[in-house]
């Protein structure tokens, strides 16, 4: 059973626009999320977290939401740049887990010129 | 600052080979380390965790093995190898504190079992 779903495998947006990768998780017991952004062979990136005591977090052109009733979190990239195209990995994690971060299986994510 | 190692970057075996790959963490003292396969459209799955020397945790039943010989390096090795080895290892560390937990990638090894 996948307990952080990411269901839409691509997105394709135009540069300048706004990207929203979305997230759901089944565990209510997660209380940390992350998302990671990762180019074609190479390891990920830590791009931006929330803890579950916040509902946004914002960090230059990224922000992250998180609507706990829902079990849902998104990623907003504005304005979206052609570098931002990778593939962006959704992770959560909770303290009993042993910081086993469980992955989405991620949203490649294009951005057009 | 903190680095994390990996080698090689790519490796191409027979099937049946044994496989050794390395990780080695710098700049930090008594990290969790990690080993996740990123197989085509299946995301991240995590193979290993250690909490420290000579502790393994195993996720996921497998023809892998993980050793932590020391407290920054971790290996991952297979006696024989199957095709369906092939894909691509990222090793990780965290600091190992309780609460936030965000671990930090290797490069990565792609390995391709022929």
């Amino acid at each position: 059973d996948q307990q952080v779903k990411q269901n839409s495998p691509s997105l394709s947006v135009q540069e300048g626009r706004i990207s929203i990768l979305n997230c759901d998780y089944t565990n209510s017991m997660f209380d940390y999320f992350l998302w990671y952004k990762k180019y074609p062979a190479e390891g990920p990136t830590f791009l931006i977290s929330i803890s579950s005591i916040k509902d946004k977090n914002e960090d230059g052109r990224f922000t992250v939401f998180l609507n706990k009733s829902a079990k849902h979190l998104s990623l907003h990239i504005v304005p979206s740049q052609p570098g931002d195209s990778a593939v962006y990995f959704c992770a959560a994690y909770y303290g009993g887990s042993q910081g086993n971060l469980i992955f989405g299986k991620g949203t490649k994510l294009s951005v057009k010129p | 600052s903190q680095t994390i190692h990996q080698w090689p970057a790519t490796l191409v075996q027979p099937v049946g080979s044994p496989l050794s790959l390395e990780c080695t963490v710098e700049g930090t003292s008594n990290p969790n380390l990690y080993w996740y396969r990123q197989a085509a459209g299946r995301g991240l799955q995590l193979l290993f965790y250690s909490v420290g020397i000579g502790q393994i945790s195993s996720e996921v039943p497998q023809n892998l093995s993980a050793s932590r010989p020391q407290d920054r390096q971790f290996i991952l090795s297979s006696k024989k190898l199957l095709l369906s080895d092939s894909g691509f290892y990222l090793c990780a560390w965290s600091p190992g504190l309780a609460g936030t937990d965000t671990q930090y990638f290797g490069p990565g090894t792609r390995l391709t079992v022929l």
